[in-house]
């Protein structure tokens, strides 16, 4: 079973917009990772957030945390259609066996 | 995908017949995983390692069996294969039980 759920499921931009994605859960959790599939591709790691942790920065990418909401976000700011592609969010819960779960995934298109 | 193959990279075969799928790495990591991604359902734990003869079962491991004889290779078995098993499947690797780092994948079609 899932432990993360992103919202929404689809994306549809214009290129320079604005991108932002959510991820929930539903236990605590060690970390949190957001990854990246382009189509046919194996997933890429894209950054990391700690628990303890509530903001992080990697480029055009900006990932928050709210622990007591049990919820991510992931922003891509000024997007290119190069960043069309399906994002994952996987949790890796506190305790246990520090193996990431992964959501269904947002599928983002960047229309040029 | 660097330092991370898979093979073959596509696979059709016969209801029944066994499937074997190849996971190599030159990274020296000691973490190995098989997940399978089918529409709908994401990503999938199927069987991990965590060491040289140290496996585990994840999320979906019935009708699948896992051997990591030496650090570099992790093998996927499908005994007697089945349509359900038709599925995209992954291999990752990972140093520090983190963040993971995935090959090509395969694309498995049983008929």
């Amino acid at each position: 079973s899932q432990q993360g759920e992103e919202d929404p499921q689809a994306l549809s931009i214009q290129e320079g917009e604005n991108a932002t994605m959510n991820c929930s859960y539903k236990t605590s959790i060690n970390n949190l990772q957001w990854y990246r599939q382009n189509s046919g591709r194996g997933l890429v790691h894209l950054i990391l957030i700690r628990s303890n942790e509530r903001e992080k920065h990697s480029g055009r990418l900006r990932v928050t945390l709210d622990t007591s909401k049990k919820s991510s976000s992931l922003l891509i700011t000024a997007s290119r259609a190069a960043d069309t592609a399906s994002y994952f969010c996987a949790t890796v819960a506190s305790g246990g066996s520090y193996i990431p779960t992964f959501g269904r995934g947002t599928s983002l298109i960047v229309h040029p | 995908d660097a330092g991370i193959t898979q093979s073959p990279r596509h696979k059709v075969t016969e209801t029944g017949t066994p499937v074997t799928l190849r996971c190599h790495q030159t990274e020296n990591h000691r973490y190995m995983y098989w997940y399978r991604q089918d529409p709908g359902h994401g990503l999938r734990l199927i069987h991990y390692s965590y060491g040289v003869k140290d496996t585990d079962k994840g999320e979906v491991s019935d009708g699948y069996s896992v051997s990591r004889s030496k650090t570099e290779d992790f093998l996927l078995t499908l005994e007697s294969a089945t349509s359900s098993q038709t599925s995209v499947y992954f291999c990752a690797i990972s140093p520090s039980l983190h963040e993971q780092f995935f090959g090509p994948g395969t694309r498995l079609t049983v008929l």
